[in-house]
């Protein structure tokens, strides 16, 4: 059974400051792996999707690498801005099940 | 090219009443999962249909059903509501033309009081 496991649960940073989030999950046999980002009270919104043959995506501030092997991914935000702040949720999926969430890590990022 | 649209935003229920959730997905998707987002579980998987069949469904009690139309447009029913079915309740699309991972919804809260 796929597990997934986000460090750290909760992340307060000063405004600017580069900084990584870490997701690691059980089964390396993975279709492919997505962050999201969620603020309080609304729904997911899709930041990088990362497919098994990938090993990283990039957007904007927002750089995601995928290491299966060792099954862990992390996600990599650059110059932080307060706007940033939000809860971050990595997504894994093995093909024809259902995505599997990690619990999240809370960013804060003050100014 | 529009999102996922989910119906009504918020809710408010009395314990014992039956609920109806609506989800739109994205033109072309054909497949539509449910979540609920609590405080203390976090995202748990509902259900998941695809071309109005269930795929997969997950460890929820019976008094949780869905369906998928023709269309795609999916629907989640909660009957019998209890005090812990507070929740945002979750809508994801699917699949289309390419890959592009899964679409969420704006979610509708429900309180039950």
């Amino acid at each position: 059974k796929q597990e997934v496991t986000q460090i750290p649960a909760a992340l307060s940073v000063p405004e600017g400051e580069n900084l990584v989030l870490n997701c690691s999950f059980t089964d390396s046999a993975i279709y492919n792996l997505q962050w999201f980002r969620q603020d309080p009270g609304k729904g997911l919104t899709s930041l990088l999707l990362i497919q098994s043959s990938q090993r990283e995506q990039t957007s904007g501030r927002l750089n995601a690498s995928l290491d299966k092997s060792s099954g862990r991914s992390t996600l990599y935000i650059a110059a932080s801005q307060p706007g940033d702040s939000a809860t971050y949720l990595c997504a894994v999926d093995s093909g024809n099940t259902p995505l599997v969430f990690g619990k999240g890590t809370r960013l804060s990022v003050i100014a | 090219k529009a999102g996922v649209t989910q119906t009504p935003r918020y809710l408010i229920k009395t314990r014992g009443q039956q609920v109806t959730l609506s989800c739109s997905p994205i033109s072309g998707h054909r497949s539509v999962s449910w979540y609920q987002q609590t405080p203390g579980q976090g995202l748990q998987f509902l259900f998941e249909y695809f071309s109005e069949t269930q795929r997969n469904k997950g460890n929820f009690p019976g008094r949780f059903s869905g369906r998928q139309f023709s269309n795609s447009r999916s629907e989640m029913n909660v009957s019998t509501l209890e005090l812990g079915d507070s929740a945002l309740y979750l809508c994801a699309s699917s699949g289309g033309t390419g890959y592009n991972g899964y679409t969420f919804g704006s979610g509708t809260r429900l309180t039950v009081v």
